[in-house]
């Protein structure tokens, strides 16, 4: 079945350092590929997306591209600021309409 | 409404007894997700609808464990008999209907119920 897979946290770096969190999908057709984010005591709320191979979401600095050839939606953002400090998911939802979330990456960021 | 609404945001039950929790989804959003959350990051889907309908209930604990959409009243989720391991966050999640590329663009998601047991 489909699923994804990312890296294991916690992930702690200093403030304007780079990041680079990890995921890898397995899917049987072609998935729409997200990162969600959860601050702490909220909801997840959708921080990218990209529909297709070779798309590159895009928001708030953040950064991933759909690679089709590693099934990987890596995500980046060249400066981190401590309010990016939140659990990071990657994410997949299929043709049968269903959604897949890795187990989150917790980042914290120091000053 | 314009966000998904989760009722309440805490809920503590003593082992043994039941709990009732409520989403409503964002207007005209047709699927409604169920996802537990217990440890800080592992998010377990447990029930999906479209509309009224089960759509995948293949995350159910089967037991104890039930859930309703019905219409024109917000979507429940209903736990028989608590134990100490059901203590998590319980997110709902709205969706629209696919659109013309045949996926799910985004899930929106409330806030969250804290269930604590003890």
């Amino acid at each position: 079945g489909d699923s994804v897979t990312q890296m294991e946290g916690p992930v702690t770096l200093s403030e304007e350092a780079f990041l680079t969190i990890n995921c890898t999908y397995t899917a049987t057709g072609y998935p729409s590929l997200f990162w969600y984010v959860q601050y702490p005591g909220e909801g997840l709320q959708l921080l990218l997306k990209a529909t297709k191979a070779d798309d590159k979401g895009s928001n708030k600095g953040f950064e991933a591209t759909y690679r089709k050839e590693t099934t990987s939606f890596h995500l980046e953002k060249g400066s981190v600021q401590v309010s990016d400090s939140a659990v990071y998911f990657c994410a997949l939802s299929d043709p049968g309409n269903q959604f897949y979330f890795g187990t989150g990456t917790s980042l914290t960021v120091i000053p | 409404g314009e966000e998904v609404a989760q009722t309440p945001k805490h809920l503590v039950r003593g082992e043994g007894q039941k709990a009732k929790l409520y989403c409503a989804p964002i207007k005209g959003h047709s699927y409604v997700f169920w996802y537990q959350q217990v440890l800080k990051n592992e998010f377990k889907f447990l029930i999906s609808f479209q509309n009224e309908n089960v759509f995948d209930e293949t995350g159910m604990p089967k037991e104890r464990f039930s859930a309703k959409c019905l219409p024109n009243s917000p979507c429940s989720l209903e736990i028989q008999a608590t134990k100490l391991e059901d203590s998590a966050v319980y997110f709902c999640a709205s969706s629209q209907h696919p659109g013309s590329t045949g996926y799910n663009e985004k899930l929106f998601f409330g806030s969250g119920t804290q269930l604590s047991v003890l």
